[in-house]
């Protein structure tokens, strides 16, 4: 069964910090990996997309990197802005059902 | 604007009153599903569909049913709501729910069950 660990929970940085976030699985069965975020009481917006055969994506100043042998996946956010605040998800893509797993998050807040 | 709407965003309602919660998207997509999302628990997945008229259970999917008539379409109906129902609800959609296909989430439905 695919479990996905993030971590930090959560992580306060002052504003123009580069980041990185984790997120580990347990399974490297996986298709792809998408990254999302969730704004308070709001839906998710997707990120970045990274499929299996891939080593990373980039969109703008969000870089994400997948190692499927070692279960793990980072998103790199540079020059951090206090419009970044949110709750990151990430979400392996396992089996053929479509069915995204996800992490619990981990909630970023970056002070102006 | 491509997205995925969802009627209604918040909703309070009483055990056991019948209520459909639906969901639409205007990118001609196959694949479309249905999450909860609860502290702690993360989301979770409770039905999806392939494809129109092919439906299937996802991981939480006692209480609830689901219809896929229509490409556009696939509600999501509480037949006799309980309070442990409650919860933040999302539907996504993709083009085949496949490894190349980001998935495209709506802006959820609060739902609370007295």
């Amino acid at each position: 069964k695919q479990e996905v660990t993030q971590i930090p929970a959560a992580l306060s940085v002052p504003e123009g910090e580069n980041l990185v976030l984790n997120c580990s699985f347990t399974d490297s069965a996986i298709y792809n990996l998408q990254w999302f975020r969730q704004d308070p009481g709001k839906g998710l917006t997707s990120l970045l997309l990274i499929q299996s055969s891939q080593r990373e994506q980039t969109s703008g100043r969000l870089n994400a990197s997948l190692d499927k042998s070692s279960g793990r996946s980072t998103l790199y956010i540079a020059a951090s802005q206090p419009g970044d605040s949110a709750t990151y998800l990430c979400a392996p893509l396992s089996g053929n059902t479509g069915k995204l797993i996800f992490g619990q998050g981990t909630t970023l807040q970056v002070k102006p | 604007e491509a997205q995925v709407t969802q009627n209604p965003r918040y909703l309070i309602t009483v055990t056991g009153k019948k209520l459909t919660v639906t969901c639409s998207q205007n990118m001609n997509h196959e694949y479309m599903s249905w999450y909860r999302q609860d502290p702690g628990l993360g989301l979770r997945q409770i039905y999806y569909s392939m494809n129109v008229e092919v439906t299937d259970k996802g991981d939480v999917p006692e209480g609830y049913k689901v219809s896929r008539k229509e490409k556009r379409n696939f509600p999501l109906i509480l037949e006799s709501p309980s309070p442990n129902q409650t919860s933040l609800y999302f539907c996504a959609s993709s083009l085949y729910g496949g490894s190349t296909d980001t998935q495209y989430f709506g802006p959820g439905t609060r739902l609370t069950v007295l």
